[in-house]
């Protein structure tokens, strides 16, 4: 079973809006994190965003923040005033207790003028 | 500045050739990891290593295998290799104990096997 899942194979934004990435996650340890990457076409894993599963508050970086519904185990980013240079793939990601770092499949998001 | 070095960014081998690709961390991290990166597929975890000579098979290990002999340095081994391991390969390293957000990747090595 897959632990990390991203049901959008691509999303279309313009510029300027906002728009949500769908992350759902799948464990039952108690103690572990999430990430989201960008990986524009260059290849490098650009590090966005990172969540933690005791903090109480939602992350926020910049004009990202995570979504986090913990009883959902949902972990959705949201990129608000969307940029031409946002267009990329973008990775959710959970590491658990012992180490073990699982990735979805990613979801190639494409901003328009 | 946090640095994750992979030897190579492009590489191009015969099958039944043996491939290393080496990655080297600066940042006394105990958890690196080696993914591959395919379409459609994402990144799926070959092997990680929690400690010098420690490791532990990911999702994908056959054909490959891994060695830590020092802190810094993992290094992923393709002991014949064949055409189906054309791939971007991605290194990564982190804290190891609880969870945290201290996880850093390398720039990736594409291999090419003819």
């Amino acid at each position: 079973a897959q632990k990390i899942t991203q049901t959008q194979p691509g999303m279309f934004v313009q510029e300027k809006e906002a728009v949500t990435l769908d992350c759902t996650y799948d464990t039952s340890d108690p103690s572990y994190g999430l990430f989201w990457y960008k990986q524009p076409s260059s290849g490098e894993m650009i590090f966005l965003i990172y969540q933690g599963s005791y903090d109480q508050q939602n992350a926020t970086e910049g004009r990202y923040s995570l979504n986090f519904q913990k009883a959902r185990k949902s972990a959705n980013l949201v990129i608000s005033a969307s940029q031409l240079g946002d267009s990329a793939m973008y990775f959710c990601a959970m590491i658990q207790a012992l180490g073990r770092l699982y990735f979805g499949r990613g979801t190639q998001l494409t901003v328009w003028p | 500045d946090v640095k994750v070095t992979q030897s190579s960014r492009y590489l191009v081998k015969r099958t039944g050739e043996k491939v290393f690709l080496e990655c080297v961390q600066d940042m006394d991290h105990e958890n690196m990891f080696w993914y591959r990166q395919d379409p459609g597929l994402g990144l799926r975890l070959i092997y990680f290593s929690y400690d010098v000579k420690m490791k532990e098979k990911g999702d994908i290990p056959e054909g490959y295998s891994v060695s830590r002999e020092k802190k810094e340095r993992f290094s992923l081994i393709l002991e014949s290799a064949s055409t189906n391991q054309t791939s971007m390969y991605l290194c990564a390293s982190g804290l190891g104990g609880s969870p945290s957000g201290e996880l850093f990747f390398g720039e990736g090595s594409r291999l090419t096997v003819l």
